[in-house]
């Protein structure tokens, strides 16, 4: 089945620890990637976006991704966490199917960052 | 500019009750979208309106579910009756298409209980 995996579902770190959140999908053909991130009690914010061009996506807070097409991947990054990180991380891709824009979200990464 | 509204933010309702939300989404988005996020998963599609007509409704239990978007700015998504199941976070987002590429901004979301 066509799908949006995470396979990290619960992370936890020390701050100042490095990130790498893991986000594969399973759709051939041209894809848009995001990260959202949803903070304790707050909504969905967009944290960076891949249309096309340079694989390496920066985003807002220091966080980056990189899109790698031949692993079908879109791992988000940072290299130093901070504990105002924590949070939960939904990868999400948006292909277009059936003339209309579909966005699939992975199930979420826990992030958990102790100070 | 101002996000995407929604309200209420919580309802508890008994099952087989029924119960609306409402979500008036950013100026100038033409698209909006209903998602039901269940604890633990990520966001998944109920039901896609371009202006005041469905796009997609193909996830929407329509036996309980409903949605209208009038005048294609505010929506609201019914639901009656309503289930145990049902309970669950409601997510409106609108998005905005730039050179053919969308992004989707979300509202704070209704958490509905159903007890």
């Amino acid at each position: 089945a066509q799908s949006v995996s995470q396979h990290n579902h619960h992370v936890i770190l020390s701050e100042a620890a490095s990130l790498e959140l893991g986000c594969n999908y399973s759709y051939g053909g041209t894809v848009n990637l995001f990260w959202y991130v949803q903070y304790p009690g707050q909504h969905l914010q967009l944290l960076l976006k891949y249309f096309s061009g340079d694989p390496l996506v920066k985003g807002i807070k220091g966080f980056e991704a990189e899109f790698i097409k031949s692993k079908f991947s879109f791992n988000l990054r940072k290299p130093s966490v901070q504990w105002s990180d924590t949070a939960e991380y939904f990868c999400a891709v948006n292909r277009r199917l059936y003339n209309t824009d579909k966005l699939i979200f992975g199930t979420g990464t826990r992030l958990q960052v102790f100070p | 500019e101002a996000g995407v509204a929604q309200s209420p933010r919580y309802k508890i309702i008994e099952k087989r009750q029924s119960v609306a939300f409402w979500c008036n989404p950013i100026s100038g988005h033409a698209t909006l979208y209903w998602y039901q996020q269940i604890l633990g998963q990520g966001p998944k599609l109920l039901i896609q309106f371009q202006n005041n007509g469905v796009v997609d409704d193909s996830q929407l239990p329509k036996d309980r579910f409903s949605a209208e978007r009038l005048k294609g700015v505010d929506s609201t998504l019914k639901i009656q009756p309503a289930k145990l199941e049902d309970s669950a976070v409601y997510l409106c987002a609108s998005s905005l298409v730039r050179q053919g590429r969308e992004t989707q901004y979300f509202g704070p979301g209704t958490r509905l209980l159903v007890l």
